[in-house]
């Protein structure tokens, strides 16, 4: 079936500091790649989604790149912001399916 | 506009007791769905409706589970003879429709079994 793995339960970056959250996923079709975010209390909420291999996803200074070649959809984003804490889910989406299958979550909590 | 509603917000049950958990989505999404997010588990897919069919009842964990929806519109998941496993938040989703339209969610119920 399909899979995604976050390799990162949690990243404590400093505020300015630069940003990679690991993406991987398996899946025998051709998935659509979503980053959903999470803040307490709420439901998670879409944060950038890509289509096809070689898209983009970007929102608020983040990007992620849907490489087909590596099966990758690693967050980045050069400087962060405590605004930018909250846990972050890689999903992805197959052919033929409506039901997100989701990453464990990696939780960023940027420090002042 | 309004987004994805639930109720209740909280509920605390008795293992063995049946507990009903409902979703409103939002105005004229045609798909529904329902997720669980628990601390082992994470996030997983339940069910999907699309109108007031459920084409893809793969997610449901056991005959227990089960869900309907009425009128295109609020949904309702219901749990019967309730484990302590059984605890975690369930999510609703709507969205428009599309394959990869996107799924906005509700706030969720936190369900805890004693």
């Amino acid at each position: 079936g399909d899979s995604v793995v976050q390799t990162e339960g949690q990243v404590l970056p400093s505020e300015g500091d630069s940003l990679i959250v690991n993406c991987s996923y398996e899946t025998t079709q051709y998935p659509s790649l979503f980053w959903y975010v999470q803040y307490p209390g709420e439901g998670p909420q879409l944060h950038l989604k890509a289509m096809k291999a070689n898209d983009k996803g970007r929102n608020k200074g983040f990007e992620a790149m849907y490489r087909k070649e590596t099966t990758s959809f690693h967050l980045e984003k050069d400087s962060v912001q405590e605004s930018d804490s909250a846990v972050y889910f890689c999903a992805l989406i197959d052919t033929g399916r409506r039901a997100l299958t989701f990453g464990s979550g990696t939780r960023l909590q940027v420090q002042p | 506009g309004a987004g994805v509603s639930q109720s209740p917000s909280n509920k605390v049950t008795e293992k063995g007791k049946d507990v009903e958990l409902r979703c409103d989505p939002i105005s004229g999404h045609t798909a529904l769905y329902w997720y669980r997010q628990s601390l082992g588990q994470g996030l997983e897919f339940l069910i999907y409706f699309q109108g007031n069919s459920a084409p893809d009842k793969s997610g449901l964990p056991s005959d227990r589970f089960s869900a309907e929806r009425t009128g295109g519109s609020v949904s309702t998941l219901t749990i019967q003879r309730t484990q302590q496993e059984d605890s975690a938040v369930y999510l609703c989703a709507s969205s428009l429709g599309g394959p990869t339209d996107t799924q906005y969610f509700g706030p969720g119920t936190r369900l805890t079994v004693l």
